[in-house]
Formats: C-alpha cells, structure tokens, sequence
C-alpha cells in the first residue's frame, strides 16, 4: 500500500496558468512533509519543509500548504523555468530519518 | 549552504568490475548519509542508510555485499558497486543530513555497466 500518492503524474500548463499538485499520506506519527524540485539527469532540489496542519510556507511562486492528510504545493503564474518533476517525501514517526517518496509530478509548462 | 557533491557524476566501466562512488557534504556534518538509486522516470528507491562510524543499514532487498557503503567521517559517504553487471546500471544519488533535519541531495551519478 503506497503511503505516499502524488497526482497528477503529469500536468501541462501554459505559461501563466496557476494549478496545483496534491500529495496524499497515510503514515503515522508525520514528522515532516518535504517537496522537492527535480530536473532531468540532477538529483532533487530541496524545496519546504512542512511539520503541521495549517502550515504553509512560500518561495517566488511556489506555496506549499498542509493537512492533516494532504499536502498542495500551489503555482502561480507558471514559466517555463519552472518545468520539472516535483517530488513528495515524508518522513515517518519514530527515530528513522528515512524519507517515503512519491512518483512526483511531471510539470510541464509550455510558453 | 548545504550542498553535497558526488564523484563521478558518470561511469562506465566493464561487466565484472568494481566501481566507487563519492558523497560528500561540502559546507556541514552530516549526521547521516542515504543511498539512492533512480530508475529512468521512477521515482527514488532508498538503497541503504549510513551514519558515521557504524555499518550501514540496508533496504530490504538491497544486497549487502554488492553494494559496499562505507563512511568514514561526517563529511564522506563511498559506495562501491561490486562486480557490477549491466543490471546495475542506474542513476544513483545520496543525501546528507545534519540531524533530523532536511534531507540534502548531491547531483547523481549515471553508471553505465557494458
């Protein structure tokens, strides 16, 4: 059973065209959720952090936001520099500093 | 802050031979090292996790003697892919974290086994 679901898989935008991508979560004891960035053939690129319900956290036009059960990460007014895959991790309850990732999201915005 | 490198960021080298690979955390301790490794439009398979000093603890599945880790300091992580075969051929990445904080990624390295 997947603790981590992303969605879309894929996601086409035009420049400009604000959207959202969800990450779901079933893990207990949730001791942060994480977003990164990852662009083709680099490794991923640290985005937020998010540790409770009602947090939201911003950088230019990404706003991550947190539920109890999900976690969005809005964009507004997309460019194309912002095309990549967007990925979602959480890190469990408990002493690991393991991360579950997600499939991520691919993002495509076209100009 | 927070930037980790790895080297090579590319390898190929010949079915049966060994191959190391270099993580290290340029501007902090890192507490922690992970292994990763990516198949093409997958998303991260988490390998083994290392802390400095101790043996590392390897995902299920994941064969202890084909994949060596080993870290010798709080700002050096190696893996060692032992005779290697072309089903080894993967994108591998680590990360680094300076307690249980985020985690930090290098850039990868694409190792290609003929």
């Amino acid at each position: 059973e997947d603790q981590v679901t992303q969605s879309p898989e894929a996601l086409r935008l035009q420049e400009g065209e604000s959207s959202s991508l969800n990450c779901s979560y079933t893990v207990s004891g949730l001791r942060g959720l994480f977003w990164y960035r990852q662009d083709p053939g680099k490794g991923p690129e640290f985005l937020f952090t998010l540790y409770s319900a009602g947090e939201e956290k911003e950088k230019e036009r990404l706003k991550a936001t947190l539920t109890k059960k999900e976690s969005f990460l809005h964009i507004t007014a997309p460019k194309p520099e912002d095309s990549a895959t967007y990925l979602c991790a959480v890190r469990e309850g408990g002493g690991s500093e393991k991360l579950v990732f997600g499939k991520g999201t691919k993002l495509t915005v076209n100009p | 802050g927070a930037v980790v490198s790895q080297h090579p960021s590319w390898v190929i080298c010949k079915s049966g031979t060994s191959v190391k690979i270099e993580c290290r955390s340029l501007d902090f301790q890192a507490t922690t090292m992970f292994w990763y490794r990516q198949f093409p439009k997958q998303s991260l398979m988490l390998m083994a996790t290392s802390n400095e000093g101790s043996k590392a603890t390897y995902e299920q599945g994941v064969e202890k003697d084909k994949f060596l880790i080993n870290h010798a300091s709080l700002t050096l992580s190696t893996l060692t892919v032992t005779s290697a075969h072309p089903e080894d051929s993967s994108f591998y990445i680590c990360s680094a974290t300076a307690g249980q904080y985020e985690q930090y990624f290098g850039p990868g390295t694409r190792l290609t086994v003929t």
